[in-house]
């Protein structure tokens, strides 16, 4: 069945670069989506990579994508202490799953100043 | 815009009781959708709905049930609270029900059944 495999928690100092992994197994997803979500929060949409695309640069923020391997990460650059919350994986298809979206179990990350 | 809003915010149940989770957007979005998100796990689906009056079941969608009568709304009712049941509920909403459109996070209900 579909799954998503993050590690669940990740501790860097700030200003270092952060990298955060992500493993899935439906060879079909259309779209693989980093989420952020801050304490008592929703989650918040950071970025998104389309299937063919194997890099997505956004300012502080780099999606690689390695779809042999299905493996899929995020770093962040110049972490900051305001980047410390929980970071979710998740991936969907078009069709017939409806924009439903498969989640990580979701990655702490601490940032220690 | 206010986005996509959920009330209440928290709620203590004793087991056996029933409620209704509310989920309002003003985005005049199709698609909406409930998950909930235990400690250590990700987000599971219960239930979503590609527009009024249509509804269909997520991953998990026993002791749940929805209604969407207009676009702004899709509550969450549930009908016997059980201790499995509590859990942090997020709605969710997006344009359409093709996943290249964001889906946009209400701030959640925090739920426990006693």
């Amino acid at each position: 069945g579909e799954d998503v495999e993050q590690s669940l928690f990740l501790s860097v100092r700030e200003g270092d670069s952060s990298v955060i992994n992500c493993t899935y197994t439906d060879s079909s997803s259309t779209y693989l989506y980093w989420y952020k979500q801050e304490p008592g929060a929703g989650l918040q949409l950071l970025t998104y990579i389309f299937s063919n695309m194997d890099m997505k640069q956004d300012q502080r923020l780099t999606v690689l994508l390695n779809k042999k391997d299905k493996h899929l990460s995020l770093r962040i650059a110049d972490t900051q202490t305001g980047d410390s919350a929980i970071y979710f994986c998740a991936e969907g298809s078009n069709g017939g799953s409806q924009g439903n979206l498969i989640f990580g179990k979701g990655t702490k990350l601490s940032v220690k100043p | 815009n206010a986005g996509v809003t959920q009330t209440p915010k928290f709620q203590v149940l004793k087991t056996g009781q029933s409620m209704t989770l509310q989920c309002a957007q003003d985005m005049n979005h199709e698609y909406m959708s409930w998950y909930r998100q235990d400690p250590g796990m990700g987000l599971r689906l219960i239930h979503y709905s590609v527009g009024a009056g249509i509804t269909d079941q997520g991953e998990v969608p026993n002791g749940y049930n929805v209604s969407r009568s207009t676009t702004e709304d899709f509550p969450l009712r549930l009908l016997s609270a059980a201790p499995s049941q509590t859990s942090v509920y997020f709605c969710a909403s997006s344009d359409s029900g093709d996943s290249y459109n964001e889906q946009f996070f209400g701030p959640g209900t925090r739920l426990t059944v006693l």
